[in-house]
């Protein structure tokens, strides 16, 4: 079974603040990870994954996010917020083994930037 | 490229009316998925299909059903529908780990 918990169903920071987004997950085997954004109005699109290879993997806009084993943790960062990051942010887990790529979703964090 | 449309945006129905959301993918993707998402509830998994002539329950199947005849279409039927099926719609097409989303429907059920 794999289950994903998002911290904080809402952050709010300035613009030019970093951006800390936080996702645990459980998989009783090695999990895939993801980061999907979804703004205003339209469907969820690929920010970032980590399937193997390096742990701290890259996305558009700026975005990162580092595999943490130990902490079962997938964490979106990005330095510096802009105005246009404002959407919300849904983290993801497939277990890598049974064949199954149907991921399962955690409950999603509303990043609000203020000017 | 097209990707994965989704018809219609919007539709209002009264409590017991059926209808079929539609959903297309011109990627050619073995996998497809329909998905509701509720405030706060993120997204719950409605069927699946890991191909044509396959599909599979998810965690909220009940007064959905989905057929998969070609690869290309995954419709998604509601037999009556009730204000709990209030909710907005995304279909979702993969062939590997990552999902493609359509643009979503927005059902309102009164």
């Amino acid at each position: 079974a794999q289950s994903v918990t998002q911290l904080g169903s809402h952050v709010s920071v300035s613009e030019g603040a970093l951006v800390l987004l936080r996702c645990n997950y459980s998989s009783s085997v090695p999990p895939y990870l993801f980061w999907y954004v979804q703004y205003p109005n339209q469907g969820l699109q690929l920010l970032l994954k980590y399937t193997t290879g390096a742990t701290l993997v890259k996305g558009i806009n700026g975005f990162e996010a580092e595999f943490k084993k130990s902490e079962t943790s997938f964490h979106l960062t990005k330095p510096s917020a802009h105005m246009s990051d404002a959407a919300e942010y849904f983290c993801a887990v497939i277990s890598s083994s049974g064949g199954s790529y149907i991921p399962t979703f955690g409950r999603g964090t509303s990043l609000i930037v203020h000017p | 490229n097209a990707g994965v449309t989704q018809t219609p945006k919007f539709q209002v129905l009264k409590t017991g009316q059926s209808m079929t959301l539609q959903c297309a993918q011109d990627m050619n993707h073995e996998y497809m998925s329909w998905y509701r998402q509720d405030p706060g509830m993120g997204l719950r998994l409605i069927h699946y299909s890991v191909g044509a002539g396959i599909t599979d329950q998810g965690e909220v199947p009940n007064g959905y059903n989905v057929s998969r005849s070609t690869t290309e279409d995954f419709p998604l039927r509601l037999l009556s529908a009730a204000p709990s099926q209030t909710s907005v719609y995304f279909c979702a097409s993969s062939s590997g780990h990552t999902q493609y989303f359509g643009p979503g429907t927005r059902l309102t059920v009164l």
